[in-house]
């Protein structure tokens, strides 16, 4: 099952707008993580959130968690032609498997 | 390049017949993993190895496939009697079993399995 969903399917934005995609998921996480997936490198990870954080920075990327309504946001600003990918949360369910959602699929325009 | 590898990166098979896909991790990581994905859904976890021992299996993965990572090095994945449906990409990835390095995991290329 995917515990991930993330909103919204599908993004289009021109080159140098932000890019925010949300995740909801269903159980209690210990954190969550993004990863970034395009044909070039595969599946890259991004970032990982704690269940005690709320925010966190990493370069252009913002990730915003919040555990009480079950949801996470990553925001890429000034976004580049090299963003154009998918983006997917992922949570892990137990001690060992790792649930990641149907993906943010981005289009960066030149 | 010291990422993790995998082999073959395409594999084109009949119904019926068996494939085998192998996985090389980052050499000193412990954690290895398997996913299915298929176009336009995220990675499906398949089964997940802690050095040789296999410690998790999704209940998708049925009796027709098997992993191993006999001396908790490298792993292979096989998928007996291919079904049309068996065809995805086949990901692996690695982590270091440290704490607060566990979560991150490395992914490698996939082997992208078509099933005639």
């Amino acid at each position: 099952s995917q515990q991930g969903e993330e909103d919204p399917q599908a993004l289009s934005i021109q080159e140098g707008e932000n890019a925010t995609m949300n995740c909801s998921y269903k159980t209690s996480i210990n954190n969550l993580q993004w990863y970034r997936q395009n044909s070039g490198r595969g599946l890259v990870h991004l970032i990982l959130i704690r269940s005690n954080e709320r925010e966190k920075h990493s370069g252009r990327l913002r990730v915003t968690l919040d555990t009480s309504k079950k949801s996470s946001s990553l925001l890429i600003t000034a976004s580049r032609a090299a963003d154009t990918a998918s983006y997917f949360c992922a949570t892990r369910e137990g001690t060992y498997k790792y649930i990641f959602g149907t993906g943010t699929r981005l289009k960066v325009l030149a | 390049d010291t990422g993790v590898s995998q082999d073959p990166r395409h594999k084109i098979t009949k119904r019926g017949q068996n494939v085998t896909f192998r996985c090389d991790p980052i050499s000193e990581h412990n954690r290895l993993y398997w996913y299915r994905q298929t176009l336009g859904q995220g990675p499906e976890f398949l089964t997940y190895f802690q050095n040789e021992a296999q410690l998790e299996k999704s209940r998708l993965l049925s009796d027709r496939f098997s992993a191993e990572r006999p001396k908790g090095s490298f792993s292979t994945l096989e998928i007996q009697r291919t079904e049309q449906g068996d065809s995805a990409m086949y990901l692996c990835a690695s982590s270091l079993a440290q704490t607060g390095l566990a979560d991150t995991q490395y992914f490698g290329p996939g082997t992208r399995l078509t099933v005639l």
